[in-house]
């Protein structure tokens, strides 16, 4: 089956710092990655829809230029979570949709931010 | 707009009895529907889906949901569950009229399991 990576796992983070998240199609190519963001004991919430070689869609109320995000290959994006503060500590799961065949989305197993 | 509800919070049975985890929908186009588990600290697991066919959608670890248009509702259910069955059980839906639509998900219902 479909598998996507995601790395680090778990990060830990100073309040101002800047940290990179990864999103891996492992055995497809994906055109559309998608962001979600999920607080202890509640749902997953999209942050942000990325299609390869633009610009990422962001919803409403997520702020774009804190959280960049790039696809910059058919297997790859990432997300920067810039000047992170405690807030932004949260459970990051990021999701790819295969190029052939519509109805799919794999997701991640999800990374661990804790700003400090 | 697309949306979906989970309106129980928790759900409590015992083992070897039968389970279901309700879910409801609302999409402009037609939906695509999915069932996800959550272990903690894990990521998703995908369950079972619904695009087209049959209205009862049989999945993983015995898992099965029934799709009924007419009540917009995807309900998860189980013949006989286990210990090991309880997690956090998560219903999405898609608006497969768009092929720009994005999965949403409900806010979650914690199933647990006792011996």
């Amino acid at each position: 089956g479909a598998v996507v990576s995601q790395h680090p796992s778990r990060v830990i983070c100073k309040s101002g710092t800047s940290v990179k998240i990864e999103c891996r199609s492992l055995d497809f190519q994906a055109t559309t990655m998608f962001w979600y963001r999920q607080f202890p004991k509640q749902s997953l919430m999209l942050m942000a829809t990325s299609n390869e070689g633009s610009k990422a869609t962001y919803e409403q109320g997520v702020e774009k230029d804190k959280f960049l995000i790039n696809h910059a290959s058919l297997t790859l994006s990432t997300l920067t979570v810039t000047s992170a503060h405690p807030e932004d500590s949260s459970f990051y799961i990021c999701s790819a949709r295969p190029t052939m065949g519509p109805y799919e989305q794999y997701f991640g197993p999800g990374t661990r931010l804790t700003v400090t | 707009a697309q949306s979906v509800a989970q309106p129980e919070d928790q759900v409590n049975v015992a083992e070897g009895n039968p389970l279901t985890v309700k879910c409801t929908y609302s999409v402009s186009g037609n939906p695509y529907l999915f069932w996800y588990v959550q272990y903690p600290n894990r990521g998703l697991q995908f369950l079972l889906k619904y695009i087209t066919g049959d209205n009862l959608v049989k999945g993983s670890y015995g898992f099965e949901a029934e799709f009924n248009k007419s009540q917009t509702s995807f309900h998860l259910k189980k013949p006989s569950a286990l210990v090991s069955d309880s997690a956090l059980y998560f219903c999405a839906v898609r608006d497969g009229g768009s092929s720009a639509s994005k999965i949403i998900f409900g806010s979650g219902t914690r199933l647990s399991i006792r011996p």
